[in-house]
């Protein structure tokens, strides 16, 4: 089946330690995306990468970092330098990428990462 | 920022009512998204709208992309339990590269 997975489903992170969520899809993507949800928000967006071997900051993107070696692959680092990373974390796909066809993106979501500091 | 209100924030309705919500913004679209999200999961897509004036429908889900291009709406007709969850509405403001997207409208459904 096509899709977007996310692993682990949930993750705890001890104090000063570097903790990496998995997000791989099969749907021959160009484009992919870090979100943070937090309990009663909307979504906000950390990093997103609109083809391999390139990547751009959002609007969060302090105390995290990304790669994007490969098309199916897109790997979030939440850093020691992340103060308040307790939240839900979605990756996303999509075809804008650099097809020119940004007016027609339609973004997919993966299940989702909690991650809980202990 | 926030560039999306959506509204209304919470809806606590009895099953079978038809359901109406919205995202508004002052700036111009040339895409809105439809997503439902069930707690502890990732949304789902349920409604894409490329086109001014566009009405499209899902089953007992229909959306339109407002007229003036700085609205959209989400209709649901006859409610029923697995409507449950939170919807939200993202965007694509005309020349941007990324989404924008609204907080959320929670339904309740009363049995």
């Amino acid at each position: 089946d096509g899709g977007i997975t996310q692993s682990p489903k949930y993750l705890f992170r001890k104090e000063g330690q570097n903790v990496t969520l998995s997000c791989e899809q099969n749907l021959n993507h160009d484009a992919m995306y870090w979100y943070r949800q937090d309990p009663g928000q909307g979504l906000r967006l950390i990093y997103y990468s609109q083809i391999v071997n390139d990547f751009q900051k959002g609007d969060i993107a302090e105390g995290y970092s990304v790669s994007r070696e490969k098309k199916e692959s897109f790997p979030l680092t939440v850093t020691s330098a992340q103060k308040n990373p307790t939240a839900f974390y979605l990756c996303a796909s999509s075809t804008a990428g650099t097809s020119g066809r940004a007016h027609q993106e339609t973004q997919y979501f993966g299940p989702g990462t909690r991650l809980l500091v202990l | 920022g926030q560039q999306l209100n959506q509204s209304p924030q919470s809806m606590f309705i009895q099953e079978g009512e038809d359901v109406s919500m919205n995202c508004t913004s002052s700036s111009i679209f040339n895409t809105w998204l439809w997503y439902k999200q069930d707690p502890g999961e990732g949304p789902v897509l349920l409604i894409a709208l490329y086109k001014a004036g566009e009405l499209t429908s899902n089953g007992r889900l229909t959306a339109q992309f407002g007229i003036t291009r700085k609205d959209s709406f989400l209709n649901i007709s006859a409610s029923i339990p697995s409507d449950v969850g939170i919807y939200f509405c993202a965007g694509r403001i005309q020349g941007a590269q990324k989404l924008v997207f609204g907080q959320g409208t929670r339904l309740t459904i009363n049995p």
